[in-house]
């Protein structure tokens, strides 16, 4: 079963502008999230993560939302630059160490 | 901080063959992470090591699947008698105490024809 779900697989958006990539949760135990980044042939990248006990981490254009009401969280890249075009994964930890792993979303930054 | 590294990067390889993969961790991390990634799909978990412990095993590792981690520092994962179904790219992470974010390396593409 899919734990963690990112729905809209690609996305397309403006160099300048705001992307915002969406990711769902549905196991209560997870108290540690994470997005990373994957550009072809290479492993995934450490974006900015967040703790459950907060509802908001920001680190320079980015910028990650928990809801946990919600079991949601959101990534804001802003202003987003070529280079962001990848492919994102939003992860999510249940203090076990293993890391559980949505579907991905690929950006595309249109200069 | 040189990275974690994965050898070999591509393995080709005949269905029944054995293929063995080798992981080198950033030096000062103590947990080492296997995960697998199929088309389309996200990492998915195979297996965790805390130093030489192998702590965990998702059910995805098959009896054909073993890995280790003999003195706590590199790790290889050996897949015997390959399928069809093992192609994918295999990722290996590393992460250290008590900081839960894991460092990937590049990981190594398998192809079994």
């Amino acid at each position: 079963d899919q734990q963690v779900k990112q729905n809209s697989p690609s996305l397309s958006v403006q160099e300048g502008r705001i992307s915002i990539l969406n990711c769902d949760y549905t196991n209560s135990m997870f108290d540690y999230f994470l997005w990373y980044k994957k550009y072809p042939a290479e492993g995934p990248t450490f974006l900015i993560s967040i703790s459950s006990i907060k509802d908001k981490n920001e680190d320079g254009r980015f910028t990650v939302f928990l809801n946990k009401s919600a079991k949601h969280l959101s990534l804001h890249i802003v202003p987003s630059q070529p280079g962001d075009s990848a492919v994102y994964f939003c992860a999510a930890s249940a203090g076990n160490n293993r890391l559980a792993f949505g579907k991905g979303n690929q950006v595309v930054v249109i200069p | 901080d040189t990275g974690v590294s994965q050898n070999p990067r591509h393995k080709i390889t005949k269905r029944g063959q054995n293929v063995t993969f080798r992981c080198d961790p950033i030096s000062e991390h103590n947990r080492l992470y296997w995960y697998r990634q199929t088309l389309g799909q996200g990492p998915e978990f195979l297996t965790y090591f805390q130093n030489e412990a192998q702590l965990e095993k998702s059910r995805l590792l098959s009896d054909r699947f073993s890995a280790e981690r003999p003195k706590g520092s590199f790790s290889t994962l050996e897949i015997q008698r390959t399928e069809q179904g093992d192609s994918a790219m295999y990722l290996c992470a590393s992460s250290s105490d008590p900081v839960m974010k894991q460092y990937f390396g590049p990981g190594t593409r398998l192809t079994v024809t």
